[in-house]
């Protein structure tokens, strides 16, 4: 069974630009969330999402956001980038979500690292 | 909010040493995981822990939760150079509707053949 897989691995932006990240979760996974990992701050939770539904959002300003299909593949948006922005974004698949409720295994992506110059 | 706390942050040893990284908060998990993440690739699971005091081993890796379900610890023995990755902790919420996974920031192990 293929992994999670998250495309592209590397971008390079500049400021202001706009930026679109997609993955693809393992078969039959339904929930995906979307983690920012820094160095400084580790990871980050951004949003889960669940039959193309936003389950849960995380502490990061309106200029991120994200969508899944019905197929249950996810993007994520980041729009007017900021050098903060730059950081490995990575998606992680489950069967279903609610994390604290059910303590269910979450598959990570390898990311794609962005570069906002 | 929830906060993990990972320690030490950095860890260099000889092939062949022992070793323990902590991972402690002032809040109560329902559970707790392990992940080692390797440069350039995501984090990969290694243990979830659910029971107060439970103790899980997966061959040389030792991972304890505390008591209160506040804490946990990893121990490796006789580490080798494989063992080299970033170590980090996650906390799913005590309570319902806790839908994310709270992580610490990580202890970046390195085993020196």
């Amino acid at each position: 069974k293929a992994g999670v897989t998250q495309t592209p691995r590397y971008l390079i932006k500049t400021r202001g630009q706009q930026v679109t990240l997609s993955c693809s979760p393992i078969s039959g996974h339904r929930s995906v969330s979307w983690y920012q990992q820094t160095p400084g701050q580790g990871l980050q939770f951004l949003f889960e999402y669940f039959s193309e539904t936003q389950r849960n959002k995380g502490n990061f300003p309106g200029r991120f956001s994200g969508r899944q299909f019905s197929n249950s593949r996810s993007e994520m948006n980041v729009s007017t980038l900021e050098l903060g922005d730059s950081a490995l974004y990575l998606c992680a698949s489950s069967t279903i979500p609610g994390m604290g409720a059910t303590n269910e295994k979450l598959f990570f992506g390898s990311g794609t690292q962005l570069s906002v110059l | 909010t929830q906060l993990l706390e990972q320690s030490p942050q950095f860890l260099s040893i000889q092939e062949g040493e022992n070793l323990t990284v902590y991972c402690n908060s002032s809040s109560v998990f329902s559970s707790l995981q392990w992940y080692r993440q390797e440069p350039g690739e995501g984090p990969v699971l290694l243990v979830t822990v659910v029971t107060g005091g439970e103790v899980k081993k997966l061959k040389r890796l030792t991972f304890q939760f505390g008591d209160a379900r506040k804490d946990s610890s990893l121990h490796i023995t006789a580490a080798q150079p494989g063992d080299t990755g970033l170590y980090l902790c996650a906390g799913a919420g005590s309570g319902a509707g806790s839908y994310q996974l709270t992580f610490g920031k990580g202890t970046k192990l390195s085993v020196i053949p």
